[in-house]
């Protein structure tokens, strides 16, 4: 099965800087990478997504990244805001249709 | 709210009970997948419907726990003869085919 490293685990910048948090995956069938943001006590809210035949994709401050040869995927935030503050977790999806998902990253915006 | 809808949000049972779980996912979504989410841990797959039919179950999902979608709509998460390590935040997302998938508040299950 599929196999989603993620880094750091724990992330904090001032606020007004960027974030990266980077992901790699094992299985190279896996043709969707999505990214979720998981605020306290919620479910997984998607963000952005990026599918294997595109090598980037910007939605206002959030990039995602993926390099199909290295198989590593990473996203970007710009201009963090304190509201940006969450556990951030990559997924990467195979040919069965299963999500599998990285360990997350607590990210901390300080104001 | 045409999100995902999960149902209880919060549930506390004693050990050895049997409890179920309901998702209502979005309209017209013919995927559906359950997840088990422990602290600190990614979302871990559980079994994933097309329509009615059950295309996948993971290891993780021992004889006790069924999980069911009769008529390609809701579905039903059941555990059986509940143990502690059951206790876990259980997530229920669906699709429109291969499209992104959206989750829902999940139900917080806490065995005594």
């Amino acid at each position: 099965g599929e196999n989603v490293e993620q880094h750091p685990s724990t992330l904090s910048v001032q606020e007004g800087d960027s974030a990266v948090i980077k992901c790699t995956y094992s299985d190279s069938a896996s043709n969707y990478f999505p990214w979720y943001k998981q605020e306290l006590g919620k479910g997984p809210q998607l963000i952005i997504d990026i599918r294997s035949n595109v090598g980037e994709k910007k939605d206002q401050r959030i990039a995602v990244t993926l390099n199909k040869t290295a198989k590593h995927f990473s996203l970007h935030i710009t201009e963090t805001q304190p509201e940006d503050s969450a556990v951030y977790f990559c997924a990467a999806r195979n040919t069965g249709n299963q999500f599998y998902f990285g360990t997350g990253t607590s990210l901390t915006v300080i104001p | 709210d045409t999100g995902v809808s999960q149902d209880p949000r919060h549930k506390i049972t004693k050990r050895g009970q049997n409890v179920t779980f309901r998702c209502d996912p979005i309209s017209e979504h013919n995927r559906l997948y359950w997840y088990r989410q422990t602290l600190g841990q990614g979302p871990e797959f559980l079994t994933y419907f097309q329509n009615e039919a059950q295309l996948e179950k993971s290891r993780l999902l021992s004889d006790r726990f069924s999980a069911e979608r009769p008529k390609g709509s809701f579905s039903t998460l059941e555990i059986q003869r509940t143990e502690q390590g059951d206790s876990a935040m259980y997530l229920c997302a669906s699709s429109l085919g291969a499209a992104e998938a959206f989750f829902g508040q999940g139900t917080r299950l806490t065995v005594v």
